[in-house]
């Protein structure tokens, strides 16, 4: 069966400050990858998905990046952290193809101080 | 552009009762995808259901039951006999032809009370 997996659970970083927030997928190959976020009181919105290794997808410009240096690896980052970047932040995954439903990791708690 | 709508922010009802929550959605794609997530206070997305454009048929899986209409650009998810452990954040969501995510509603905080 696949999992996916996200660490770290939860994080307080400074403003100002890097952010490295990663997901792992076992079970499957080639999937697409997701990165939403949640943010207080409201729904979940698309940042970036992922079709294949080093193939990233921008849906909002913002000082956030993603990479995808492994199949089954997405990687979320920052080089300075804003106060309007706390929030929920949930990877996910689906088989290849628009059918598919998603796949939501556990997620990581991000607060920016 | 597409949109998700759940106009119920809060639904509050008392155990045992059946409730529905509305999801209403626009896109111009002819082919897409309608999905139903839940959300427990852990914060886990748990996917519910998946329902393609082209199959209208409703489904029934235990006390949860999926009404597609087309006609009315509706999407609305059936609870029965709710249960305290129903309690959650339901989200419903879109996805086009693409290959990209998905677009969520708001999501409706479901308030089972025993």
């Amino acid at each position: 069966s696949q999992t996916i997996h996200q660490w770290p659970a939860t994080l307080v970083q400074p403003v100002g400050s890097p952010l490295s927030l990663e997901c792992t997928v076992e079970g499957t190959s080639n999937p697409n990858l997701y990165w939403y976020r949640q943010a207080a009181g409201r729904g979940l919105q698309l940042l970036f998905y992922s079709v294949g290794i080093g193939q990233i997808s921008s849906e909002v410009p913002q000082n956030l990046s993603a990479s995808r240096p492994q199949d089954r690896q997405f990687i979320l980052s920052s080089k300075k952290l804003l106060l309007s970047d706390s929030g929920f932040y949930l990877c996910a995954w689906s088989r290849g193809g628009a059918g598919y439903e998603q796949y939501f990791g556990p997620g990581t708690r991000l607060t920016v101080t | 552009a597409q949109k998700v709508t759940q106009a119920q922010t809060e639904i509050s009802v008392v155990e045992k009762e059946d409730v529905t929550l509305d999801c209403v959605y626009e896109t111009r794609d002819t082919t897409y995808y309608l999905f139903w997530y839940k959300q427990p206070p852990s914060g886990e997305l748990v996917f519910l259901i998946r329902r393609n454009s082209f199959d209208e048929q409703n489904e029934i899986s235990g006390r949860y039951s999926w009404n597609f209409q087309k006609s009315t650009s509706s999407f609305n998810f059936t609870i029965t006999a709710s249960q305290v452990v129903d309690s959650a954040v339901y989200f419903c969501a879109l996805r086009g032809g693409g290959a990209d995510g998905l677009t969520f509603g708001k999501g409706t905080h479901l308030i089972i009370q025993p």
